[in-house]
């Protein structure tokens, strides 16, 4: 039982670059969510896709684009990554409002 | 901007002891409220959810919510030094349908 999967677990990026954080759950989930989180500031959400379809800037969406690419994946781009985008992501999906989120095992970004 | 407040700690309690985990909220109209436990280096984990006012027990974790003073909290009886974590207050956010955190409360748990 699988839950939430994140790729990659890390990935070192010069300033520039560009990447793309996959995510998938098999729980039949509706909603998906990217969140990042820094040294005391706790979890912001940067995304995040209600249903099939639908995708919403989250607190923190400058420098990011997402993919809601079926009911199972929701991925995170970095066009042009900026030293500011170092930080741990997390994908989480529930199955709506007033649900408990399942998170993935994160990704550990370092942009350079 | 919707807020969560936690105070940062560390709370340090000997083994044994109760901790008590605080967090208020900014916005009135939230009706659901979760606690998640963060090891170092880990994802959060969801330890309790509370939806109407009062008490909600479960094992050693007792949720208390007071939905007029928009204020929420998390006991843990009989700590553990595995209890020694950080611990997340969320609540759902009405205008974007999402969770919204505080920083997290770190707890340590002495031996």
């Amino acid at each position: 039982n699988a839950g939430v999967t994140q790729t990659p677990k890390f990935q070192v990026l010069k300033t520039g670059q560009s990447m793309t954080l996959q995510c998938a759950q098999d729980m039949n989930h509706n909603s998906m969510y990217w969140y990042r989180q820094d040294p005391g500031m706790g979890l912001r959400l940067i995304y995040y896709s209600a249903s099939e379809g639908t995708t919403d800037k989250g607190e923190v969406p400058n420098g990011y684009n997402v993919s809601r690419l079926n009911k199972r994946e929701f991925s995170l781009r970095l066009e042009s990554a900026a030293p500011s985008q170092t930080s741990v992501y997390f994908c989480a999906s529930n199955e709506g409002l007033h649900s408990p989120l399942h998170f993935g095992n994160g990704t550990r970004l370092t942009v350079t | 901007q919707k807020e969560v407040e936690q105070n940062s700690g560390p709370l340090s309690v000997p083994e044994g002891a109760i901790a008590s985990l605080n967090c208020t909220y900014s916005d009135q109209g939230s009706q659901s409220f979760f606690w998640y436990r963060q090891y170092s280096g880990k994802s959060p984990e969801l330890i309790m959810f509370i939806y109407s006012n009062g008490d909600k027990e479960d094992g050693r974790f007792t949720a208390q919510l007071n939905k007029a003073s928009q204020y929420v909290s998390l006991l843990i009886r009989d700590s553990q030094p595995s209890d020694s974590a950080t611990y997340l207050c969320a609540v759902m956010d009405t205008g974007r349908r999402a969770l919204t955190f505080g920083s997290g409360t770190r707890l340590q748990v002495q031996p």
